[in-house]
């Protein structure tokens, strides 16, 4: 199974862009790259995915490397609700269903 | 649109008693997911359905634990007799599409503690 790498924590400035790195140097060509966060007492929440192209929706950003090694989930404008823990998660093609979650990262928003 | 929700939020058991949990997927989601985080671990994947039948079992502890999603629409996963180290919390998720390349909308889980 092919494996990711966080930093163990981050923090950043309320307001200010964040930038979450995430390492995967084993993907494969099929793997896609899936971030979900989970707050406080809550279930994990999808923030985005993608495949080779960098990918943006209403969440947040995600920039994947030219060789796919490496991803970064880019939050714009981070809020004290972003304060969560981020998980970067590869996922294959049909046949295998689990999302491995790993450690993540823990955001600290700084007031 | 009502997101995926899950029956009890909280359930403390003695040990070798059994407890039920239910979840109830967002409507018209064929697939549906079965996670759960014991204690100081990672999340980690039980089972799948996809409407009512088992599609991935593997990660399902042991014999103890029984799920099943009867019609394809809600489901319960049953732990009988439950031990200390099923203590954690479990979360139930679903999608309309395969989770390689589609949401997973999770619910809050139901946080079990064994006694």
């Amino acid at each position: 199974d092919a494996k990711t790498t966080q930093p163990n924590s981050m923090e950043s400035n309320e307001e200010e862009p964040v930038h979450l790195p995430c390492n995967h140097s084993t993907i494969s060509g099929t793997d896609y790259i899936h971030w979900y966060r989970q707050l406080p007492s809550q279930g994990p929440e999808y923030v985005i995915h993608g495949l080779t192209s960098n990918v943006n929706n209403r969440m947040a950003s995600l920039a994947i490397a030219e060789d796919r090694k490496s991803s970064t989930l880019i939050l714009h404008r981070a809020t004290l609700r972003d304060a969560a823990v981020y998980y970067c998660i590869l996922s294959w093609n049909f046949g295998n269903e689990k999302l491995t979650f790993g450690t993540g990262t823990r955001l600290t928003i700084i007031p | 649109e009502a997101g995926v929700t899950q029956f009890p939020s909280h359930s403390v058991i003695e040990k070798g008693q059994t407890v039920t949990l239910r979840c109830d997927p967002i409507s018209g989601h064929d697939n549906l997911y079965w996670y759960r985080r014991v204690m100081g671990k990672e999340i980690k994947f039980l089972l799948h359905f996809v409407k009512e039948s088992k599609q991935d079992e593997s990660g399902m502890p042991n014999n103890r634990f029984l799920a099943e999603r009867t019609g394809g629409t809600y489901s319960t996963l049953k732990v009988q007799p439950a031990e200390l180290e099923d203590s954690g919390v479990y979360f139930c998720a679903s999608s309309q599409g395969l989770s390689y390349n589609s949401p997973l909308h999770f619910g809050n889980g139901t946080r079990l503690t064994v006694t």
